[in-house]
């Protein structure tokens, strides 16, 4: 089946640092790519959605200049989350969605990020 | 703004019973509704979806939707260890398919 593969699945960082998460669809063509974010025991929080070739729209209340997505090619989508600080430690989860497939299943495996 | 309520639970059931889930949402246009399951520390897996009214049936996984009511409930029966998770509910709507998720219901099935 479609698999979309996120990576890293784990990964700690300093202060003021940068740290990019990829997402790619490993057998088909994402169109389109879901950002989410979910902090201990609450739910997936939409940051961005982006699409193939444009720029990516931002949920109220992301900060565009801080988390940078990129969606050059149709297998590929990154989030960067620039200058990091600790309250930025989440799980960070990309889902993507096929255009002739009407399910929503095709969620990456995740990143926890954690900013010391 | 679009919203979508579960009881986080937790909610125990004893092995074998039937787990019954239940989520509630905002948006009248709302076209389509989904069940995930997400162990701790994993991304979500999707169980089940239905866009129609009434009962779908898949394993031991049933959801029943109402959009009168714009109630949408999850019921697992023959409950396994292996099912205590946090069940999320998401609904969907637009084209582009944007998911509302629910906040959760833990679940615990107690051998």
């Amino acid at each position: 089946g479609a698999v979309v593969s996120q990576h890293p699945s784990r990964v700690i960082c300093k202060s003021g640092t940068s740290v990019k998460i990829e997402c790619r669809s490993l057998d088909f063509q994402a169109t389109t790519m879901f950002w989410y974010r979910q902090f201990p025991k609450q739910s997936l929080m939409l940051m961005a959605t982006s699409n193939e070739g444009s720029k990516a729209t931002y949920e109220q209340g992301v900060e565009k200049d801080k988390f940078l997505i990129n969606h050059a090619s149709l297998t590929l989508s990154t989030l960067t989350v620039t200058s990091a600080h600790p309250e930025d430690s989440s799980f960070y989860i990309c889902r993507s969605r096929r255009e002739d497939m009407n399910t929503e299943a095709f969620f990456g495996q995740g990143t926890r990020l954690t900013v010391v | 703004q679009k919203e979508v309520e579960q009881n986080s639970g937790p909610l125990s059931v004893p092995e074998g019973a039937i787990a019954s889930l239940n989520c509630t949402y905002s948006d009248r246009g709302s076209q389509s509704f989904f069940w995930y399951r997400q162990y701790s520390g994993k991304s979500p897996e999707l169980i089940m979806f239905i866009y129609s009214n009434g009962d779908k049936e898949d394993g031991r996984f049933t959801a029943q939707l109402n959009k009168a009511s714009q109630y949408v409930s999850l019921l697992i029966r023959d409950s396994q260890p292996s099912d205590s998770a946090t069940y999320l509910c998401a609904v969907g709507s637009g084209s582009a398919r944007q998911l509302t998720f629910g906040s959760g219901t833990q679940l615990t099935v107690l051998p």
